[in-house]
């Protein structure tokens, strides 16, 4: 276990479904992150959050919608999705940008599989 | 943005062989290297990083090394073992960092 956690960890939904995937860690950490991992982009950067606040959003569709409520929770909710949206989803944590100098070691969680129908 | 490279994308060795995968990255401030590992249905765990005021780093049987001036680096396993069979990602970066598209290693007993 590496503190951080994430549910479900399957989820199968229609196209026209809205489903939200969370994610804790409990390591104090102060930045948490949202990764899309599938054949064709292994381990993509989807959303950044360094102290509860949004610092990268890399180009993602609107139908992904991030929410970092506290420091240990992060949310991705989802609206609308296309088939070519399964993939495996990882979140990680790491110590975050306060520490601006420190080149931080990111802790992943196991990952939500999505299938989208 | 950091755009990074990695090779080969498939690598298969015999135990008790070296194990070597090359990344090279485009963005001349990127100043932190990390290593990871992924074994089938894992998540990716940090195996080793570099920073960018070292050229040379070991642990055990892995180790990394950094030409800036060329903008690669890669990525030593020595003595592999069947428990090395794995997917390893390098990235490049500071605080955040961008991921290879990865290294499928099979290490055949």
């Amino acid at each position: 276990e590496t503190g951080v956690t994430q549910t479900p960890r399957h989820l199968v939904m229609g196209m026209t479904n809205k489903k939200s995937l969370k994610c804790e860690q409990h390591l104090g950490h102060n930045a948490m992150y949202w990764y899309k991992q599938s054949a064709k982009k292994p381990l993509e950067l989807m959303f950044v959050y360094s102290l509860e606040e949004r610092v990268e959003n890399n180009s993602v569709p609107s139908r992904f919608s991030p929410e970092c409520p506290n420091s240990s929770h992060l949310f991705l909710h989802l609206h609308t999705l296309q088939p070519e949206d399964s993939a495996l989803y990882l979140c990680a944590s790491s110590q975050g940008a306060q520490f601006s100098l420190s080149y931080n070691e990111q802790f992943f969680g196991p990952g939500t599989r999505l299938t989208v129908l | 943005g950091e755009n990074v490279e990695q090779h080969p994308s498939t690598l298969s060795v015999q135990e008790g062989d070296s194990a070597v995968i090359k990344c090279t990255y485009s963005d001349s401030a990127s100043n932190y290297f990390p290593w990871y590992k992924q074994e089938l249905g894992k998540r990716p765990q940090l195996i080793i990083d570099i920073r960018s005021n070292v050229g040379e780093k070991k642990d055990q049987r892995i180790a990394v090394t950094l030409n800036k001036t060329a903008k690669h680096f890669s990525l030593h396993i020595t003595e592999t073992q069947p428990e090395d069979s794995a997917v390893y990602f390098c990235a490049a970066g500071g605080q955040n960092f961008v991921f290879g598209p990865g290294t499928r290693l099979s290490v055949l007993p």
